[in-house]
């Protein structure tokens, strides 16, 4: 069974850091791109940032309101993505979720699907 | 950014019932658009991928279709376990964009 579990979530304060972390399982890790999707009462669901996969040059790519302040990143050997969030602003409060885009042969064709499969996410609050 | 204009917010339909949501694209999205369904402290769970491909799982009420910028999602037969908020979702480009979300209540 395919299982994203996010940790890492909690309260911090204008102008301070946090590391979220998505453990995955129940399939190729390493095969897979990673994202976060965060989501506000206010703004509905944000797409934050993906990771590619290694063979396909593990680039990655933020949307503008987080660029330059967060890093994601992965390590295929714990297959686990990383969300590291530095000089945070209230307006990054939210749930923030992984979510995986990766290729699905189950069917007589394959088909690259974008997020088949998200975490429970995990909440922070930026507050002082 | 590729803005998703979906409509309406909120509806409100009986069981047994058709219900239709539409999602517009501000530019060519081909068929690079994905449906949510989220319930209540829930992750959203797809539901429909390529604008009309039917995720593994899901029942056969569900649908979509359209292509390019105009898209629908149907549900026939409500039944009471839909009672959620839908989104759809553009995949052509980075930033991936969602539509505002259409909150679907049972009569």
């Amino acid at each position: 069974e395919v299982q994203l579990v996010e940790s890492g979530g909690g309260l911090v304060q204008p102008g301070g850091s946090l590391r979220l972390s998505c453990a995955a399982s129940g399939f190729t890790f390493s095969d897979a791109w990673m994202s976060w999707v965060r989501q506000t009462p206010g703004k509905g669901l944000e797409w934050v940032g993906r990771i590619k996969s290694k063979i396909d040059d593990g680039t990655t790519d933020y949307a503008a309101p987080v660029k330059g302040r967060f890093a994601i990143s992965r390590d295929d050997s714990r297959n686990t993505v990383y969300l590291q969030m530095n000089t945070l602003k209230t307006e990054d409060t939210a749930v923030y979720y992984c979510a995986r885009e990766a290729r699905d042969c189950s069917r007589s064709t394959c088909y690259w699907i974008t997020y088949d499969k998200w975490g429970q996410g995990t909440l922070v609050t930026v507050s002082s | 950014d590729i803005q998703m204009t979906q409509s309406p917010s909120s509806l409100s339909a009986s069981v047994g019932d058709r219900v239709t949501i539409t999602c517009q694209a501000s530019q060519d999205i081909t068929n690079y658009l994905n449906w949510y369904q989220q319930k209540p402290g829930k992750a959203p769970k797809l539901l429909i991928f390529d604008a009309s491909i039917l995720e593994t799982g899901v029942p056969s009420r569900f649908s979509g279709s359209g292509s390019v910028t105009d898209f629908t999602f149907t549900i026939s037969n409500l039944q009471p376990e839909d009672i959620a908020t839908y989104y759809c979702q553009q995949c052509d480009e980075i930033p991936y964009t969602f539509g505002q979300g259409t909150k679907l209540e049972i009569k």
